[in-house]
C-alpha cells in the first residue's frame, strides 16, 4: 500500500464549477502538506501548503487538512480553463532530509 | 530571490550513450537537492538526493548515478542510456528546515531510442 493515495482523476468538469481533490495518507509524523499544479511539459509548481490540521484559503483555492482522518482536500471555486493540468497532493514531516511523498496526480480539465 | 535552472530542456539520445544533466540553484546557500523521474501519467519517483556536497543518496538502483561536485550544482549522469531511462527528469531544492517545501525545476524531457 503506498504512503499517498490521490484520487486517480481524471476529472472533466464545465468552467465555473467547484472542483475537489483529494488525498489520503498514512504516515501520521507528516507534518506539512502541499498541493503542486503542472501543467503539461512542466515542471510542478507549488500552489499552496499546510501546517498541520486546518484550512488555508488564497484566492478561488482552499485547502484543507484533516490529520485525525488523514485525509486532506484541494477545493478550487469558480474553476477556470486555466485551472486545467494535474494536480499533485504531497506530504513531509520534519526530518528525513526533506524528502516529500507525492502523490500520483490528477489530472483536470476545465471546459469551457 | 531563490530560482532553480536545468537544462536542457529536450534531449534526444540514441541507446548506449551517456547522459549528463545539469540542476543549479542561485540564491540560496547548502540547499538539499533531489532528482525525480516522472513517466507519462505517473507520479514522481525520487531518484538521488543530496544534503551537502558530495553527498548523494540513491533512492532506486539503477543505471544512473548522480553527483554534487559544488554547493549549488547538481548533476545527473549515466555512462549508457537504456530506453527505459526515457522519461521527465526533474531538479528540486529546498531550504533548510523547518518549512521542508520542495521546488521544482522547468524539467528535462530525455527520449532513448
Amino acid at each position: 500500500q503506498k504512503e499517498v493515495e490521490q484520487d486517480p482523476g481524471p476529472l472533466s468538469v464545465p468552467e465555473g464549477a467547484i472542483v475537489s481533490l483529494n488525498c489520503t495518507y498514512s504516515n501520521s509524523a507528516f507534518q506539512y502538506f502541499m498541493w503542486y499544479r503542472q501543467y503539461s511539459r512542466k515542471g510542478p509548481e507549488l500552489l499552496m501548503y499546510t501546517y498541520s490540521s486546518g484550512n488555508k484559503e488564497d484566492g478561488r483555492f482552499t485547502a484543507q487538512v484533516d490529520k485525525s482522518s488523514k485525509y486532506i482536500s484541494l477545493f478550487i471555486r469558480d474553476s477556470q480553463p486555466s485551472d486545467s493540468a494535474t494536480y499533485l497532493c504531497a506530504m513531509t514531516g520534519s526530518t528525513n532530509a526533506g524528502k516529500s511523498t507525492f502523490g500520483d496526480g490528477t489530472t483536470l480539465t476545465v471546459k469551457p | 530571490s531563490q530560482t532553480i535552472h536545468q537544462w536542457p530542456a529536450t534531449l534526444v539520445q540514441p541507446v548506449g550513450s551517456p547522459l549528463s544533466l545539469e540542476c543549479t540553484v542561485e540564491g540560496t546557500s547548502n540547499p538539499n537537492l533531489y532528482w525525480y523521474r516522472q513517466a507519462a501519467g505517473r507520479g514522481l519517483q525520487l531518484l538521488f538526493y543530496s544534503v551537502g556536497i558530495g553527498q548523494i543518496s540513491s533512492e532506486v538502483p539503477q543505471n544512473l548515478s548522480a553527483s554534487r561536485p559544488q554547493d549549488r550544482q547538481f548533476i545527473l549522469s549515466s555512462k549508457k542510456l537504456l530506453l527505459s531511462d526515457s522519461g521527465f527528469y526533474l531538479c528540486a531544492w529546498i531550504q533548510q528546515a523547518p518549512v521542508n517545501i520542495q521546488y521544482f525545476g522547468a524539467g528535462t524531457r530525455l527520449s532513448v531510442l
